[in-house]
């Protein structure tokens, strides 16, 4: 069981260039996060998908979209990547969005912008 | 605006020490509060989570002593091994309506031996 798949795990871009970050989850969870992580920040949510065909804005969805492809997949695009977007970005996933359950968390995805 | 203030960001502590990591909260409407510990290049794995109800949960060497009135809550970590090393969030969400969890700033806990 790979549980929550991230790729890629790292990435060197240009200021201005496009890209898509991957997430893909095998535990048949409903709902699906993406974080930004920072020093000193913590996680901070950027997009998330309750359910299937359904996104919604975190706390910094400005310069990124989403899309929830299907239940399993959830990417997140940079459309003009910009220094400020240097991070380490994470998925997680959730069985389902109501009550408390865990958020299973990916490795993470190291992205540099120059 | 970070609504979940953690300290301290950064701890040292003898193995069989304990360790004391404190969280406080802005939103009362918090009834939510996980802590999910962290190892170098991986992804955050929730460690144990305790709701507004009661004032003290313990998992093995791990519990979580919770203030309401005070908006605190604290993570304390018994008998301190090495393999404890990690970073540590807190966290809070709201329960109803979709999750969001607001996190921390992080503490790195290392436990020198």
């Amino acid at each position: 069981n790979a549980g929550v798949t991230q790729t890629p795990k790292f990435q060197v871009l240009k200021t201005g260039q496009s890209m898509t970050l991957q997430c893909a989850q095998d535990m048949n969870h409903n709902s699906m996060y993406w974080y930004r992580q920072d020093p000193g920040m913590g996680l901070r949510l950027i997009y998330y998908s309750a359910s299937e065909g359904t996104t919604d804005k975190g706390e910094v969805p400005n310069g990124y979209n989403v899309s929830r492809l299907n239940k399993r997949e959830f990417s997140l695009r940079l459309e003009s990547a910009a220094p400020s977007q240097t991070s380490v970005y994470f998925c997680a996933s959730l069985e389902r969005t109501m009550g408390n359950q865990p958020q299973h968390f990916g490795d993470g995805t190291r992205l540099s912008i120059l | 605006q970070q609504q979940v203030k953690q300290s301290p960001q950064s701890l040292i502590v003898q193995k069989g020490g304990i360790s004391i990591i404190n969280c406080a909260y802005e939103n009362t409407a918090f009834d939510y509060f996980p802590w999910y510990q962290q190892f170098p290049g991986k992804g955050p794995a929730l460690l144990i989570a305790i709701r507004p109800d009661v004032s003290e949960k313990k998992e093995g060497r791990f519990t979580i002593s919770f203030n309401k009135s005070a908006k605190q809550f604290s993570l304390h970590i018994m008998d301190s091994q090495p393999g404890d090393s990690a970073t540590y969030f807190c966290a809070a969400s709201i329960s109803q309506g979709a999750q969001k969890l607001v996190f921390g700033q992080g503490t790195r806990l290392t436990i020198n031996p």
